[in-house]
């Protein structure tokens, strides 16, 4: 089974730095989903990657996927206090685009 | 109005207890998951529903049931509880026309004691 690897589990920054998180898979990457989940709560998209090398941004945040190293990064510019909570990847395996594995997510707290 | 909601959101229950949380959606999507979370071990699925007729299994079925009573409603039954079903559950929605990018409800904290 595909297994999906975030570091760091978890972050503390001052607010305005920049930062990156990595989400590394054990199998292929066939598409990868970004999330935001704050404390206790539900999932919140950000982002979707299907192509090596591709590239997206929302707002401050910014996804690429590498398909050669089987690795994705998240990318926070001048963070905020909003950007604190837990960022979970999902992996898109080979038995399709409802099967999605999902890391153990990177705790950020940005401190004021 | 949320596009996924589930209920209800917070229960506490005992040992033996059986339990049913609710799922409901808005956003006229075909396909329904179950998922579980518990700290260090990340979302694991527990049903998946690709339309009312088509329920499947997902890693960690064993001690749930399923009900697709309508293409909004997708209920989890957790026959007999045990103290290790103690999670948050979460319910998602996805459609194959969006890449079955899954939207999640906001959770609902079980405890069973």
């Amino acid at each position: 089974s595909q297994e999906l690897e975030q570091s760091p589990q978890s972050l503390i920054v001052q607010e305005g730095k920049n930062l990156t998180i990595n989400c590394t898979s054990s199998k292929t990457l066939y598409g990868l989903y970004w999330y935001k989940q704050k404390y206790g709560e539900g999932l919140i998209f950000l982002m979707m990657l299907q192509k090596g090398g591709e590239e997206k941004s929302h707002e401050k945040i910014t996804a690429k996927l590498d398909e050669k190293k089987q690795q994705s990064s998240l990318h926070i510019t001048a963070s905020q206090p909003s950007h604190a909570g837990i960022y979970l990847c999902g992996a898109v395996s080979s038995g399709g685009y409802q099967k999605v594995t999902f890391g153990t997510g990177t705790k950020l707290q940005v401190i004021p | 109005d949320a596009d996924v909601t589930q209920t209800p959101r917070n229960r506490i229950t005992k040992t033996g207890k059986r339990i049913m949380l609710e799922c409901s959606q808005t956003k006229g999507h075909d396909r329904m998951y179950w998922y579980r979370q518990d700290p260090g071990l990340g979302l694991r699925l527990i049903y998946y529903s690709f339309d009312v007729k088509d329920i499947n299994k997902g890693e960690i079925s064993d001690g749930y049931s399923v009900s697709r009573q309508a293409q909004a409603k997708f209920s989890l039954s957790l026959e007999s509880a045990i103290p290790n079903q103690t999670a948050l559950y979460f319910c998602a929605t996805s459609d194959a026309r969006e890449l079955d990018t899954q939207y999640f409800g906001p959770g609902t904290r079980l405890t069973v004691l």
